[in-house]
């Protein structure tokens, strides 16, 4: 089956430093890649996305590209802020068949930002 | 626009008393609503899938009868927690998808049930 794999958290950074969160996965045919962001106590929002292969997702200063031939879909961003200390989740979804629009999720990973 | 919203957003119950939380798109009809179930510091576990107009697919593990799921319609999907235990306690989260390939899912902001 389909299956997401994310880098182990968490991960603590200062403030303005570099950010890669890593992003795996395993899939049968052509599925979309997302990246979601989820505040303390509040529900997912969708960051970024990718429907397919060499698509760049961008938003809000993130970036990922949906990489076929590693089978990666890596969240980067160039200066992180305080305001981005979250959980994030990668995720994908295959259209076809009776797991029509299914997430299937990554572990998440717990970003902490210093001042 | 891409709106979901749920209601409550928190809800403290007795043991053996049920529950309801909506869950509404409010800017899209969403032919495809989900639920999910998250511990903390876990990712989200998907409980069922609903259609509007039919009956919900629920994953293996999860009991039918004690998370009842309604989707009336293109706008509107509602979780009953039938005969809540304290175990049920936990941040219930629903998504909505507008039947798109490749369509992001749309999440609420999450439901706090706690059960006493």
């Amino acid at each position: 089956g389909d299956s997401v794999t994310q880098m182990e958290g968490p991960v603590t950074l200062s403030e303005e430093a570099f950010l890669t969160i890593n992003c795996t996965y395993t899939a049968t045919g052509y599925p979309s890649l997302f990246w979601y962001v989820q505040y303390p106590g509040e529900g997912l929002q969708l960051l970024l996305k990718a429907t397919k292969a060499d698509d760049k997702g961008s938003n809000k200063g993130f970036e990922a590209t949906y990489r076929k031939e590693t089978t990666s879909f890596h969240l980067e961003k160039g200066s992180v802020q305080v305001s981005d200390s979250a959980v994030y989740f990668c995720a994908l979804s295959n259209a076809g068949g009776t797991s029509y629009g299914k997430l299937t999720f990554g572990q998440g990973t717990i970003l902490t930002v210093h001042p | 626009g891409a709106v979901v919203s749920q209601h409550p957003s928190r809800v403290i119950c007795k043991s053996g008393t049920s529950v309801k939380i909506e869950c509404r798109s409010l800017d899209f009809q969403a032919t495809t609503m989900f639920w999910y179930r998250q511990f903390p510091k876990q990712s989200l576990m998907l409980m069922a899938t609903s259609n509007e107009g039919s009956k919900a697919t629920y994953e293996q593990g999860v009991e039918k009868d004690k998370f009842l799921i309604n989707h009336a319609s293109l706008t509107l999907s509602t979780l009953t927690v039938t005969s809540a235990h304290p175990e049920d306690s936990s941040f219930y989260i629903c998504s909505a998808i507008g039947g798109l390939a490749g369509e992001a899912q749309y999440f609420g902001p999450g439901t706090r049930l706690t059960v006493t």
